[in-house]
């Protein structure tokens, strides 16, 4: 079945530096991924949905680049800020109603 | 907007316990999901349901119930709780399955065993 990597478990940048990180899927029919961000305490919360026919999405500091041939999806918060410190999950789908998620990255935006 | 409620937010038990958490989700959706999250081991589903009084097993079942009475509840039992577990368990829901829609998080229902 469908597999996720996510690398680093850990990442600690200055603020104003950028934050990369990398999710390695397996299953080459996997078309919709995910990245969420969860603060202490809480849920987590949606930041991107990617769909494979689209390569380079763009939200609000961060951009999602997705490599179809390596079957790599990519974070990068450009310019991270201490409120970005949290975790980050990716997630891709398997078969109907199910997502495998990666296991998490650590961020800490120091300033 | 919708908001999805778990409760308790935090549950402690014995060896052996029963327990029951609980969640409730206003967005009117059709899935709901059960996860276990430990630490440096991500997400991991314990049970899903697409629908109401459906229930389907997850990759670590194992241990647990579910239940979907109703559209807007989904409860999980822990059988019999093991000693010295604790993990965070979210509840989440979507429009239709994961494959098309974003989940939506409960804010988590922390579980530790004496």
């Amino acid at each position: 079945g469908e597999q996720v990597e996510q690398r680093p478990p850990h990442l600690s940048v200055r603020e104003g530096d950028s934050a990369v990180i990398i999710c390695t899927y397996t299953d080459p029919n996997s078309y919709y991924f995910f990245w969420y961000k969860q603060e202490p305490g809480a849920g987590l919360q949606l930041l991107m949905k990617v769909f494979s026919s689209t390569e380079i999405n763009e939200g609000q500091g961060f951009t999602v680049l997705l490599n179809k041939k390596d079957k790599q999806l990519s974070l990068n918060l450009t310019a991270a800020h201490p409120g970005d410190s949290a975790v980050y999950f990716c997630a891709a789908d398997t078969n109907a109603y199910k997502v495998i998620f990666g296991k998490g990255t650590h961020l800490h935006v120091l300033p | 907007g919708g908001i999805i409620t778990q409760t308790p937010k935090f549950l402690i038990g014995q060896e052996g316990q029963k327990l029951t958490l609980k969640c409730q989700q206003n967005f009117n959706h059709d899935t709901m999901y059960w996860y276990r999250q430990d630490s440096g081991k991500g997400l991991r589903l314990i049970y899903y349901s697409i629908t109401e009084n459906d229930l389907q097993k997850g990759d670590l079942s194992e241990g647990y119930d579910a239940s979907r009475e109703k559209k807007s509840s989904f409860s999980l039992t822990v059988t019999s709780a093991q000693k010295n577990e604790m993990a965070v368990f979210l509840c989440a829901s979507s429009m239709r399955g994961a494959h098309y829609a974003e989940q939506f998080f409960g804010p988590g229902t922390r579980l530790t065993v004496l």
